[in-house]
């Protein structure tokens, strides 16, 4: 079955920097990679998404990138600000066989100003 | 907005208890989904259901089952509740688009 790993697993950076955070899959069957934002006390929140089609999308200071050949895909955000301090998961499915999203293990990103 | 909701945000149970975790979505959602996450393990799913009266297990299905009477309506039920069943649940939900929608999430300590 299909894994998901994630790195790393913790990132600290300064307000206004970027940061990277990267994700490999093992399954080449998997053609959807969502991310997700998860505060402090609150469920997982979709914010990005990409589809095996395409190479990069972008919304505002939120870009990811995919590498199907490498089967790898990273999250960036540029300009960081203190809100963006969480937790932030990768995932991967096979959306066209209909199978579940599998998850990286989590990313603390902690942003101090 | 999609809505995700599950019964309870704090549980605590003694051991040999049988739990039940309720979770209701709003938007019509043929898929939904039952996890539990753990420090430094991330999310692993329990069980999913992409049908009403169906279910399919998923990568850590042990000591759990589920239930689907109504498609709006997914349970996670622990039969016979065990200390190492102490974890945060996160029931999620998603149409056939992909996108997934999570609930708050139930803290649930097993004494």
């Amino acid at each position: 079955g299909e894994n998901v790993e994630q790195h790393p697993s913790t990132l600290s950076v300064q307000e206004g920097d970027s940061a990277v955070i990267k994700c490999t899959y093992s399954d080449s069957a998997s053609n959807y990679f969502p991310w997700y934002k998860q505060e402090l006390g609150k469920g997982p929140q979709l914010i990005i998404d990409i589809r095996s089609n395409v190479g990069e999308k972008k919304d505002q200071r939120i870009a990811v990138t995919l590498n199907k050949t490498a089967k790898h895909f990273s999250l960036h955000i540029t300009e960081t600000q203190p809100e963006d301090s969480a937790v932030y998961f990768c995932a991967a499915s096979n959306h066209q066989a209909g199978t579940a999203l599998i998850f990286g293990k989590g990313t603390t990103l902690s942003v101090s100003s | 907005d999609v809505k995700v909701t599950q019964s309870s945000r704090y549980l605590v149970k003694r051991t040999g208890e049988k739990v039940f975790l309720e979770c209701v979505q709003d938007m019509d959602h043929e898929n939904m989904f039952w996890y539990r996450q753990d420090p430094g393990l991330g999310l692993r799913l329990i069980y999913f259901s992409y049908d009403v009266k169906m279910k399919e297990k998923g990568d850590i299905p042990e000591g759990y089952s589920v239930s689907r009477e109504k498609k709006e309506r997914f349970s996670l039920i622990l039969e016979s509740a065990s200390t190492n069943q102490t974890s945060m649940y996160l029931c999620a939900s998603s149409s056939t688009d992909g996108w997934q929608y999570f609930g708050p999430g139930t803290r649930l300590t097993v004494l």
